[in-house]
């Protein structure tokens, strides 16, 4: 199955800067998703990309995709001390299986 | 109040024990999945399920075991034969007809000692 891979792994940044993932896959897809996790619990369900879209905007989210470069982009824009959390991509592959197959996350610091 | 559900959050069991994690969803999503996440792996499929009575392994199926006999549940079985077991396992449900995006559960921490 094909897998999201994000970039960096780890960010670190002061309360109020913006922070940007990315994340790419390998084969062709549906949509493209993006997942918050707090430490030790659940997924949260953040932003969804179809493959006819290049960006999408949700409060202080916006994320990009490039199907022609399989990449797309996670920016939180003034981020907060309760944005640190791991960031998870997620791609909905073409071909109706209904899996997901997850990125290995990048994990967000927030200092305030 | 809709969601998802694991319990318990926390299990400890000895080498060579069968152990049941239990997912419960109240959602009426057809859709339930199984995940496994160790540090710096991300989550990876263990067992799918998109309808009653059915269910299709994922990427790392074997020692597991998984039933679907009501769409509220979907439990899963780490028997003796997962040569690693402790992780945390995470539960996931999704409306087929609907948008894609899955809904998590708490996670469920097992350790085997």
């Amino acid at each position: 199955s094909q897998q999201g891979e994000e970039d960096p792994q780890a960010l670190s940044i002061q309360e109020g800067e913006n922070a940007t993932m990315n994340c790419s896959y390998k084969t062709s897809i549906n949509n493209l998703q993006w997942y918050r996790q707090n430490s030790g619990r659940g997924l949260v369900h953040l932003i969804l990309i179809r493959s006819n879209e290049r960006e999408k905007h949700s409060g202080r989210l916006r994320v990009t995709l490039d199907t022609s470069k399989k990449s797309s982009s996670l920016l939180i824009t003034a981020s907060r001390a309760a944005d640190t959390a791991s960031y998870f991509c997620a791609t909905d592959a073409s071909g109706g299986n209904n899996r997901l197959a997850f990125g290995k996350g990048n994990q967000v610091v927030v200092i305030p | 109040d809709g969601g998802i559900t694991q319990s318990p959050k926390y299990l400890f069991r000895k080498e060579g024990q069968n152990v049941t994690l239990s997912c419960e969803q109240n959602l009426n999503h057809d859709a339930m999945y199984w995940y496994r996440q160790d540090p710096g792996q991300g989550l990876r499929l263990i067992y799918y399920s998109q309808i009653v009575n059915d269910f299709q392994k994922g990427d790392i199926a074997e020692g597991y075991s998984v039933s679907r006999e009501k769409k509220e549940s979907f439990p899963l079985t780490v028997t003796s034969a997962q040569k690693n077991p402790t992780a945390f396992y995470l539960c996931a449900s999704r409306d087929r007809q609907g948008p894609s995006e899955q809904y998590f559960g708490p996670g469920t921490r097992l350790t085997v000692t």
